[in-house]
């Protein structure tokens, strides 16, 4: 069966720094992997996609995430982490089960990025 | 938030009321969702639709009902809410691609609470 995890509940990081958010993954066939953030009372917003290809993955606010098959780690970084990056991060993965886009997602990060 | 509306985007109802959540996409995407956001579990699939009066369950859909008569609007009603169903509620939709795995687009949310 597929699935995510994002070991980490929430990561604190100063702006500034780089960042790292955590994800890895159990798929049988091609790991088709996704990440989303969530703001405040918002809906979840689409930053990157793995399908193939390049291993690391460039996406939207600056954003990039490395694929790495032999350790199962799809992580999301940031050179140079801003305030206004806090927000809740999603890994999510292809659900194997009869295509139609559908995704599993994992229980989430919370990034705090402090002045 | 990808011409996705979702309504009404607050809702307190009390336990044995009957509930209706709609999603309206001026996207024309084929493929729609119903999630649930909850701490500790990310977000859920309670059921999902491939075209118009297509639809079937996800990992989360007892209790819960779909219907897509149109294919601008998806509907999610809970015949009976109980305080368990009491979460944030996301539609999202997605279009079919004939090589890899399209991402999805996520409305607004519902906050429902379950008294």
């Amino acid at each position: 069966a597929q699935s995510v995890a994002q070991p980490e509940d929430q990561v604190n990081v100063a702006e500034g720094n780089p960042l790292t958010v955590k994800c890895t993954y159990s798929v049988s066939g091609n790991p088709y992997l996704f990440w989303y953030v969530q703001y405040p009372n918002r809906g979840l917003q689409f930053l990157l996609k793995y399908i193939t290809g390049d291993n690391l993955v460039k996406g939207s606010y600056g954003f990039e995430a490395e694929f790495n098959k032999s350790q199962t780690s799809f992580h999301l970084k940031k050179p140079s982490a801003l305030v206004s990056d806090s927000a809740l991060y999603f890994c999510a993965v292809r659900d194997g089960s009869g295509g139609y886009n559908k995704l599993i997602f994992g229980a989430g990060t919370r990034l705090a990025v402090h002045p | 938030d990808a011409g996705i509306t979702q309504s009404p985007r607050h809702k307190v109802t009390e336990t044995g009321t009957p509930v209706t959540l709609r999603c309206h996409q001026t996207e024309n995407h084929r493929y729609m969702y119903w999630y649930r956001q909850d701490p500790g579990h990310g977000l859920r699939l309670i059921h999902y639709s491939y075209g118009v009066k297509d639809t079937d369950k996800g990992e989360v859909s007892d209790g819960y009902s779909v219907s897509r008569s149109k294919t601008e609007d998806f509907l999610l009603t809970l015949e009976s809410a109980t305080s368990s169903q009491t979460s944030v509620y996301f539609c999202a939709i997605s279009q079919p691609t004939g090589v890899g795995y399209n991402e999805q687009f996520f409305g607004p949310g519902t906050r429902l609470t379950v008294l």
